[in-house]
Parts: structure tokens; C-alpha cells; sequence
């Protein structure tokens, strides 16, 4: 099944302390990208990337990090947390071969940083 | 810079009614726009794409059309129901990225 699959989907963490969330996707698509979604803010884009190796800084990068050694997985890191970086947080792929390709999310993963 | 907005941030109809949800887009240079439905803590499920070469796709009760000129897309909810509630969100393929709106929160009351 065709999917993008993101870990943990829940987690509770206290500020500082370093945490990654990983994203895969098994559909060989070139394009991932992080958002994260608060309340009245929207879908707001954290980082993307083109293919591997590739990556670009979104509207809000500030705080993460990312990195796309492989196709398949695109992991987002919290160097040191803090509580305003807790959000729903979304990775998606798409294969962005043409104007035909939709976006593909995943289920979404709640960090709460204390 | 693309910047995509929806109008209104918010509605509520009663059970039947036929509805409309708006768009817009400052840069009319996109490959596609897409409409997604979210529900409540859940991940976003691609409802509809228009192709920039076209016009407007249907599928079931949803009617979505693209006027690129204009920068304007709308979706057409026909005689809707309470499990359309839901928030609405619209995105264009510009560039090599995917730019969103903000997302209409739809309340359909039985």
C-alpha cells in the first residue's frame, strides 16, 4: 500500500532535549516537505526537499532541522525543543513529475514539548 | 511570492444546502491546484486536481473549477450533508513546491 508514514505519532518531551521524528514514504517520489499546524496559523511549510541530498528552508524553519540521505526518508530534528515548537506536526511526498501529481500525507505526529 | 487565501475562514449551513468554498492565488504561474479535506487532527485527503490546462473536475457531490487569470478556484459542495463537516483547504504546485491556504472550517448541521 502506497503511504507516508511518519514516527512517533505522539510524544511528550521536555524542553531541550534533542528528538527527531522520522517520515518515510514507499512510492520513490522526489519531493518531501515538513509542515506544522496550530490552531488559527494554518499549514505552514518547515523545510522541503527536492530529491536527495536536496533540501530548502520553508516559511518557519527556525529550531529544526532536517536531512535526506536517502529517497525514501526525510527525518525532522529538534536539536534542542521548546515549548513553542509544540504542534501537529505533517510530512508529505509527491513525485512531482507533472502537473497530474497530487501530495501525499501523512497521519500527522503531536509533539508536545514541557 | 505565491500567497493562496480562502474565503470564508469559517461556515455553517444547514443539512441539503448547496455550497461554495473560494480560493485565491496571487501568482497565476501554477502547474495544478488541488483541493484537500482534513478532519479534526487528522491528515489531509486530496479531493480534487485541476490540471493549469483545465478548466474544472467533478467527482460525486464536489465541483471544483479554476480560472488561472484571475487567480480564483472554487468548490461547489452539492446538497450537503453533516459528514462534510470538515476543514476545506485549497493548494497550488508553484515552482517545485506546494503552497496552501489556510482551510475553511465547514460545519454542515443535521
Amino acid at each position: 500500500e502506497a503511504q507516508v508514514t511518519q514516527n512517533p505519532r505522539y510524544l511528550i518531551t521536555v524542553t531541550g532535549k534533542k528528538l527527531t521524528v522520522t517520515c518515510s514514504q514507499n512510492m520513490n517520489h522526489e519531493y518531501m516537505s515538513w509542515y506544522r499546524q496550530d490552531p488559527g496559523l494554518g499549514l505552514r511549510q518547515i523545510y522541503y526537499s527536492m530529491n536527495v541530498e536536496v533540501t530548502d528552508k520553508g516559511d518557519v524553519p527556525e529550531g529544526y532541522k532536517v536531512s535526506r540521505k536517502e529517497k525514501r526518508n526525510f527525518p525532522l530534528i529538534l536539536e534542542s525543543p521548546s515549548p513553542n515548537q509544540t504542534s501537529l506536526y505533517f510530512c508529505a511526498s509527491s513525485p512531482l513529475r507533472d502537473s497530474g501529481n497530487t501530495i501525499y500525507f501523512g497521519e500527522g505526529s503531536w509533539l508536545t514539548v514541557v | 511570492k505565491q500567497e493562496v487565501t480562502q474565503i470564508p475562514a469559517a461556515l455553517s449551513v444547514p443539512e441539503g444546502e448547496n455550497l461554495v468554498l473560494n480560493c485565491s492565488f496571487t501568482d497565476s504561474a501554477i502547474y495544478n491546484l488541488q483541493w484537500f479535506r482534513q478532519d479534526p487532527g487528522k491528515g489531509l485527503t486530496s479531493l480534487l486536481l485541476i490540471q493549469s490546462s483545465q478548466r474544472e473536475q467533478t467527482s460525486g457531490r464536489l465541483n471544483a473549477s479554476l480560472d488561472k487569470s484571475s487567480g480564483r478556484s472554487t468548490l461547489y459542495i452539492a446538497a450537503s450533508q453533516p459528514g462534510d463537516s470538515a476543514t476545506y483547504l485549497c493548494a497550488v504546485l508553484y515552482g517545485q513546491n506546494f503552497v496552501f491556504g489556510p482551510g475553511t472550517r465547514l460545519s454542515v448541521l443535521p
